[in-house]
């Protein structure tokens, strides 16, 4: 079983549409995290989430808005998509420390 | 959390051990050094961490100097499978705020 899973995989959408990215994790953690990695490479933290109290946000704009049903889950949601907002999104989780296990990415294109 | 320097690229022959260094000079008394590495298009994988003592587990070895100002990463026996790029990151462990910073790495290529 994959222990952070995210879908879809590859999410290409138009300038000004509302879209989810969703993730899931299997492994019991208290804490999740959206990070964003653009076409530089570099990766940012944007959110987490610990027992789905929001802890962290990293100045992300208020179009993105993540959610957080239970403390297996952490969806991400985007409105009014940008050109800008092209990028790979990771979901990752952890339990007391850093040692974050990390989804495989939602590569979204903005089209 | 302190900030680290890595050499951007390496080259390591597969069957060689690759070294990777880290330098992390400001480094303080309660801040853990992680190592984690990101293959081509997945997403990035825990390696290793430490605090001052030398750590090894089935992937990796994590060296860190006494002064803790630096440390190395060695990979005993690089594979075509461990060319990925590798971060070094230093932070204080526990808490819930625990996000992790991540610089530029240094992308690892492994060679025939």
């Amino acid at each position: 079983d994959t222990a952070v899973s995210q879908t879809p995989k590859y999410l290409v959408t138009q300038m000004g549409n509302d879209k989810s990215i969703k993730c899931e994790q299997n492994l019991g953690h208290d804490t999740m995290y959206w990070y964003k990695q653009d076409s530089k490479k570099f990766l940012k933290i944007m959110f987490s989430y610990n027992n789905k109290e929001l802890i962290i946000n990293e100045t992300v704009p208020n179009r993105f808005s993540p959610k957080s049903p239970d403390k297996a889950h952490l969806n991400l949601h985007i409105n009014s998509l940008e050109l800008g907002d092209s990028a790979v999104y990771f979901c990752a989780s952890s339990q007391g420390t850093p040692a974050a296990f990390f989804g495989q990415g939602t590569r979204l294109t903005v089209v | 959390d302190a900030k680290t320097t890595q050499p951007p690229s390496m080259d390591c022959a597969e069957g060689r051990a690759a070294n990777l260094p880290c330098n992390h000079s400001t480094i303080s008394g309660n801040e853990y050094v992680y190592w984690y590495r990101q293959i081509h298009s997945q997403g990035p994988q825990y390696i290793i961490h430490g605090l001052k003592n030398n750590e090894t587990n089935e992937m990796a070895s994590l060296i860190i100097t006494e002064d803790r100002k630096s440390s190395t990463l060695i990979l005993p026996h690089a594979t075509l499978r461990d060319t990925a790029v590798y971060y070094c990151i230093v932070r204080v462990s526990g808490g819930t705020a625990s996000k992790l910073t991540f610089g530029t790495g240094t992308r690892l290529q492994v060679t025939l």
